[in-house]
């Protein structure tokens, strides 16, 4: 069963304006949520997390926020950048492992 | 410093031929973990380490798939017999102890991409 999904597979937004990339989960037992960014020939690189105690988190650009009843998480990205085009992952962890989504390739066109 | 190192970064094989994997950790680190990304899919656990024991093994695929990690350091994912099924490519990550909420960030190597011919 896919525990974590992601269920848009690809996003294409203008230079300047918001990428929202959305994530759904179905373990209750994840207390921790990631985002991670992942460039072509590239291992996953983190981005931003949230502990399920908060409901938002903030990094520069860079925006999660957390719906524990609706198990749902999105990643907002103001202002995109062309060179935040990439596959973007969520992952979720309730220990060591984290479990994975899909993905969503995200272009951002100049 | 350096970042978690894999090699060989393609690896071509037969089908039924044995292969091994090895990745280098980022100094320090004492956990280590294996995915596989097969295409159009998001990295799928396998096994984690903590020093030079195997705490997690549970998403091994099957007894074709083993992995080691004897000096606690560098570690090796060994595939018998493989299978086209078994061509992805694997990534490793480590991380240090303790972190935020107990969770510790994972670092990823750029993996090696195995094809089963």
């Amino acid at each position: 069963d896919q525990q974590v999904k992601q269920n848009s597979p690809s996003l294409s937004v203008q230079e300047g304006r918001i990428s929202i990339l959305n994530c759904d989960y179905t373990n209750s037992m994840f207390d921790y949520f990631l985002w991670y960014k992942k460039y072509p020939a590239e291992g996953p690189t983190f981005l931003i997390s949230i502990s399920s105690i908060k409901d938002k988190n903030e990094d520069g650009r860079f925006t999660v926020f957390l719906n524990k009843s609706a198990k749902h998480l999105s990643l907002h990205i103001v202002p995109s950048q062309p060179g935040d085009s990439a596959v973007y992952f969520c992952a979720a962890t309730s220990g060591s492992r984290l479990t994975f989504g899909e993905g969503t390739q995200l272009t951002v066109n100049p | 410093g350096a970042g978690v190192s894999q090699t060989p970064s393609n690896k071509v094989t037969e089908k039924g031929k044995y292969v091994e994997l090895r990745c280098d950790p980022i100094s320090g680190h004492t956990a280590l973990y294996w995915y596989r990304q097969s295409l159009g899919q998001g990295p799928e656990f396998l096994i984690y380490f903590q020093g030079t024991g195997a705490a997690d093994d549970s998403g091994l695929p099957n007894d074709r798939f083993f992995a080691v990690r004897p000096e606690g350091s560098v570690s090796t994912l060994k595939i018998q017999r493989t299978e086209r099924g078994d061509s992805a490519v694997y990534l490793c990550a480590s991380s240090q102890p303790g972190g935020p909420y107990g969770y510790n960030e994972q670092f990823f190597g750029p993996g090696t991409r195995l094809t089963v011919l």
